[in-house]
């Protein structure tokens, strides 16, 4: 079964700082990959997506991820964080069968001055 | 773009009582609709999966009769939570799938706050 995993509860970076969320997958087959941010009171905003092609993908507001197969992982990364990226991140993994989507335990960021 | 909406975004009602949330697809036509559920600090966990037209399918462990899903068109798909008690007090998301297109990307509703009193 498919699953996914995020290693980190909750991270702080300072301002400025880089950024890297981890997230390892489990599934049979190349898998359909997301990183989305909750930010209070909000929904869930999506970020970037991997479906095939190139492994480094671009995402909005400066976040980008990195598909490394051999690893089964997405980490989702950032040159410089900002207070305003402080939220919720949810990694998930899509069924290719039947639009499904895992959604992995989330890691709360927090962004200190 | 592709706005999903959710009706309403709070909502506050007595134990035993019915209460219904509407998810809407503003903009585009969805064949594929789901139903999330999400404790506080926690994770969203699929409930359902609603198909236009056609009966939804549930997870493991979601009790059918208490989680009424009706997808009737191909922009609302209603949840119904039947003779609510407060252990079904919860953040419900919606997202939807656009029709005709091979994307599994999901669009998602700002979400339901349920309290049962």
């Amino acid at each position: 079964a498919q699953s996914v995993t995020q290693p980190d509860i909750h991270i702080t970076v300072s301002e400025g700082a880089s950024l890297e969320l981890r997230c390892n997958y489990s599934y049979g087959a190349t898998p359909y990959l997301f990183w989305y941010v909750q930010s209070p009171g909000q929904g869930l905003q999506l970020l970037l997506k991997y479906f095939s092609g190139d492994t480094l993908v671009q995402g909005i507001k400066g976040f980008e991820a990195e598909f490394k197969r051999s690893q089964s992982s997405f980490n989702l990364r950032k040159p410089s964080v900002h207070w305003s990226d402080a939220a919720e991140y949810f990694c998930a993994v899509g069924d290719t069968g039947g639009f499904k989507t895992i959604f992995g335990a989330g890691t709360r960021l927090f962004v200190k001055a | 773009g592709a706005v999903v909406s959710q009706h309403p975004s709070w909502v506050i009602c007595k134990s035993g009582t019915s209460v219904k949330i509407e998810c809407r697809s503003l903009d585009f036509q969805a064949t594929t609709m789901f139903w999330y559920r999400q404790f506080p600090k926690q994770s969203l966990m699929l409930m359902a999966t609603s198909n236009e037209g056609s009966k939804a399918t549930y997870e493991q462990g979601v009790e059918k009769d208490k989680f009424l899903i009706n997808h009737a068109s191909l922009t609302l798909s209603t949840l119904t939570v039947t003779s609510a008690h407060p252990e079904d007090s919860s953040f419900y998301i919606c997202s939807a799938t656009k029709s005709g297109t091979d994307s599994y990307e999901q669009y998602f509703g700002p979400g339901t706050r349920l309290t049962v009193t």
